[in-house]
């Protein structure tokens, strides 16, 4: 069974640039998380899906971040423009159930790792 | 709001030395918790979850944690260190009480010393 699957896995650009991450999640999970994930830090969810509804988005900097997960399978998030504190990894993660009272099992995806120069 | 404390973000045992990581919640209400690992490069792996029922769970690779409410800990242990666990460990809390929140501790860097 393949895992999330996150392209591109490294990305550099430029301050005040665009930048696109997409996600697709283990086929059949129904909530998608993206985290952000600064160096030496635990991951911070920034939205999670269940199906195509963001259900939790509070923590998602709307200003210059935005995402969709059209057709309730894979999912990408956008950054516009980027600032030199986005540098981080962008973490997708998916869990077969409904999120709820999130104790299903999440399964990440290796990350895309963003440099803002 | 739900809160976890990872007490070392940086660990060293020898091999075949016992594993002892710390994690700390702070919760009105018994939380859901969870012990992720992060090898480098990779995504986060669960090793085990404590959701209900016996407070002691194993998980996979040989590690196990006990919930223990009156210490409001949930620690991470393992009883003979391998070089494969090194790596980084992540104690995680999902808090049903204040609207489905889920945390991540700051990770404790696990090497082993051959």
């Amino acid at each position: 069974e393949a895992g999330v699957v996150q392209s591109p896995r490294y990305k550099i650009i430029e301050k005040k640039q665009p930048v696109a991450f997409w996600c697709n999640p283990i086929s059949g999970h129904n909530t998608l998380y993206w985290y952000l994930q600064n160096l030496g830090q635990g991951p911070e969810l920034l939205i999670r899906y269940e199906n195509e509804e963001a259900v939790d988005d509070s923590q998602l900097p709307k200003d210059r971040f935005s995402a969709e997960r059209l057709k309730g399978v894979d999912s990408t998030l956008k950054i516009q423009p980027a600032e030199l504190g986005d540098s981080a990894v962008y973490l997708c993660a998916s869990s077969p159930g409904l999120a709820g009272e999130f104790t299903d099992t999440q399964y990440f995806g290796p990350g895309t790792r963003l440099t803002v120069l | 709001a739900q809160s976890v404390t990872q007490l070392g973000s940086h660990v060293s045992v020898s091999e075949g030395a016992l594993v002892l990581l710390r994690c700390n919640y702070s919760s009105s209400v018994p939380p859901y918790l969870f012990w992720y690992v992060q090898y480098p490069n990779q995504g986060l792996q669960l090793l085990l979850k404590y959701t209900t029922g016996a407070t002691l769970v194993k998980g996979i690779n040989g590690f196990e944690a006990e919930f223990k409410k009156s210490e409001t800990s949930f620690h991470l242990t393992k009883p003979s260190a391998h070089m494969s666990d090194a790596a980084e460990y992540f104690c995680a809390v999902s808090d049903t009480n204040t609207g489905n929140q889920f945390y991540f501790g700051t990770g404790t860097s696990l090497t082993v010393i051959p």
